[in-house]
């Protein structure tokens, strides 16, 4: 049972399409991340919100564009992506700073096909 | 940027038989964290290690941190079909302040 939300689980979308992913959380932590899962692979971060602002973006391409509206909610914007971006999207949160000492919540993700 | 290389990456085990995943860094950790990731879901944080040498357990888990906190080890003792999943460990990054997951190891447990 998670206490990250995210929305929509499951989302098919063409190369020209933009769409955008949703996550919320209601347990007060500063910090926000998104992770990208390739099938049968670890989490690789791509982004990192702390306190609202972005503190890490670990040189993923344009066409993901992460927004944090406020500490609660997390979006990633998608536009004009490609095949090899099918994954599981996952969202995670964690108490104060993003740090690496910090114990991650993990949403129950985002499975994107991109065709 | 960090590499954590986790043993074995597949295991198959006989219920009641017992499992071990081992995880190394090439530089030593301040911490680190073990997640398990059942089939078809996300990542649940089970522990975090801080201490050199620091063993702790859940249940019939063990986890242990090496003296020079460049490894890590998850012990299952008399497995159960409930502990399907992939093990990862995470650490901190070298030269960031982000976690670095592990390759994992998946677990089948055979009823």
């Amino acid at each position: 049972d998670t206490e990250v939300t995210q929305t929509p689980k499951h989302l098919v979308m063409g190369m020209t399409n933009k769409k955008s992913l949703k996550c919320e959380q209601h347990m007060g932590h500063r910090a926000m991340y998104w992770y990208k899962q390739k099938a049968k692979k670890p989490p690789e971060l791509m982004f990192v919100y702390s306190y609202e602002k972005l503190s890490i973006n670990e040189s993923v391409p344009s066409r993901f564009s992460p927004e944090c509206p406020n500490s609660s909610l997390l979006n990633l914007h998608l536009h004009a992506l490609q095949p090899e971006d099918s994954a599981l999207y996952l969202c995670a949160s964690s108490h104060r700073t993003g740090g690496s000492n910090e114990k991650l919540f993990f949403g129950s993700g985002t499975q994107l096909s991109v065709l | 940027g960090q590499q954590v290389m986790q043993i074995p990456q597949y295991q198959h085990v006989q219920e009641g038989e017992d499992f071990t995943t081992y995880c190394n860094s090439s530089t030593t950790l301040s911490n680190i964290q073990w997640y398990k990731q059942r089939p078809g879901g996300h990542p649940v944080f089970l522990i975090q290690l801080v201490k050199s040498g620091e063993v702790k357990k859940q249940k019939r888990l063990t986890f242990q941190f090496g003296e020079a906190k460049k490894n890590s080890s998850l012990h299952i003792t008399a497995t159960q079909t409930t502990d399907v999943g992939t093990y990862f460990c995470a650490g901190p990054d070298a030269g960031a302040n982000n976690l670095f997951f592990g390759t994992g190891t998946r677990l089948t447990v055979i009823p």
